[in-house]
């Protein structure tokens, strides 16, 4: 079954120091992979994708995602956190037993960085 | 340009009563999704619809339907609601049905159900 993991609950950083946040999937085919970021009572933002090509991709926000294959994961970093990055961040995966374009989502990290 | 709109903000309902939802996607956007967030779990799919067409169904019973309008806004509509069935729920945008395009969300409504 497609699926997607992040398992820490809750990250906690100092300000200034770097960041990851940790996502393993389990799909068929080759995997599209997405991050989001969600700030209380707020929809999803869109941060990074990878589709193809270089396994290191940059995003919004000064955010990058490593693309590992052969550990199947996909892990965003940042290599300064800030206080304004504390926030609820999801790893999504596109369905490819889903017609049309459908995520399937980790459970989602909290992201907590202390001034 | 203004982002995915999402009507009411939040809404409480009781057992039995029905629901509808409303989404105005992105100016130019043609695909439209919805998804389900229940409380510290992540948003899980329940429609997604192109060109006013069905384009993909996720594992939620029939009480479930959506559509969309000529306009590319969409309905979501649940009938018959449990507690179960109190959750955020997210409408999402992109500019066409590309497997690789980034889907852009709304605010959500807060369903609550008693």
């Amino acid at each position: 079954a497609q699926s997607v993991a992040q398992p820490e609950d809750q990250v906690n950083v100092a300000e200034g120091n770097p960041l990851t946040v940790k996502c393993t999937y389990s799909v068929s085919g080759n995997p599209y992979l997405f991050w989001y970021v969600q700030y209380p009572n707020r929809g999803l933002q869109f941060l990074l994708k990878y589709i193809t090509g270089d396994n290191l991709v940059k995003g919004s926000y000064g955010f990058e995602a490593e693309f590992n294959k052969s550990q199947t994961s996909f892990h965003l970093k940042k290599p300064s956190a800030l206080v304004s990055d504390s926030a609820l961040y999801f790893c999504a995966v596109r369905d490819p037993n889903q017609a049309g374009t459908a995520l399937i989502f980790g459970k989602g990290t909290t992201l907590s960085v202390s001034s | 340009d203004a982002g995915v709109t999402q009507s009411p903000t939040h809404l409480i309902k009781t057992r039995g009563q029905h629901v509808t939802l409303r989404c105005s996607p992105i100016s130019g956007h043609k695909s439209v999704s919805w998804y389900q967030q229940v409380l510290g779990q992540g948003p899980q799919f329940i429609f997604q619809y192109y060109e006013k067409e069905e384009r993909g169904r996720g594992n939620f019973p029939d009480r479930f339907s959506a559509r969309q309008f000529p306009n590319y806004s969409s309905e979501l509509n649940v009938n018959a609601l449990l507690l179960g069935d109190s959750a955020l729920y997210l409408c999402a945008s992109r500019v066409k049905d590309g497997i690789a395009n980034e889907q852009f969300f709304g605010p959500g409504t807060r369903l609550t159900v008693l």
